[in-house]
């Protein structure tokens, strides 16, 4: 099956710093990536769709200039939480889509952890 | 190696029917399972599982949890169309710092 890989898994870091997390298909070409955000309750919340070659679509309300996103290449999306402050602590997850998907089935990554001191 | 497995991968049903999807996982410092509903953006939370054998319920929907077997099950009854989706299973372990997702089974409710 399609898998996503992120890194790091887990990261800790002071308030003011830059963290950028990583997000792989290691075994199909993503042309698209998306990138969550676990709440409170587990719920998830979308925070933008990341097409290969083309600016990120991001969700109403929130930050692109905090929450930046690139999308290089068809195997690789990168998220850097810019200026970190401790309400950024959460869970991160990215998923991915497959070119040939029919049903718009998302394989999901491990997530990372991100505490922010 | 698969952490959490979902079958069937896909399900197509009539309404009305009653459906049971299956998890099962093998991680290390089980903390929860998590059950998600997901239709067009992000999935939606349906059910948190910590303790085997509790029957947690929300209308047409329930879902249980076996630590000794590492499954759970979730259970829909009289199927709408509304249902119609991709269910999530998602397992938090390693004391909440690591959470792997199944790979989903799409149901498809027919009228």
């Amino acid at each position: 099956g399609a898998v996503v890989s992120q890194h790091p898994s887990w990261v800790i870091c002071k308030s003011g710093t830059s963290v950028k997390i990583e997000c792989r298909s290691l075994d199909f070409q993503a042309t698209t990536m998306f990138w969550y955000r676990q709440f409170p309750k587990q719920s998830l919340m979308l925070m933008a769709t990341s097409n290969e070659g083309s600016k990120a679509t991001y969700e109403q309300g929130v930050e692109k200039d905090k929450f930046l996103i690139n999308h290089a290449s068809l195997t690789l999306s990168t998220l850097t939480v810019t200026s970190a402050h401790p309400e950024d602590s959460s869970f991160y997850i990215c998923s991915a889509r497959t070119p040939d998907s029919v049903y718009n089935e998302q394989f999901f990554g491990p997530g990372t952890r991100l505490t922010v001191l | 190696e698969d952490k959490v497995v979902q079958s069937p991968l896909s399900l197509v049903v009539h309404e009305g029917d009653t459906v049971t999807l299956n998890c099962s996982y093998e991680v290390t410092n089980f903390r929860s399972l998590l059950w998600y509903k997901q239709e067009k953006k992000a999935p939606t939370f349906l059910f948190m599982l910590t303790s085997s054998g509790i029957e947690k319920k929300s209308g047409r929907l329930s879902s249980i949890l076996d630590k000794k077997e590492l499954f759970s099950i979730l259970n829909i009854t009289a199927t709408q169309t509304g249902d119609s989706a991709v269910y999530l299973c998602a397992v938090e372990y390693d004391a909440g710092n690591m959470l792997t997702f199944g790979g989903g089974t799409r149901l498809m409710v027919k009228p």
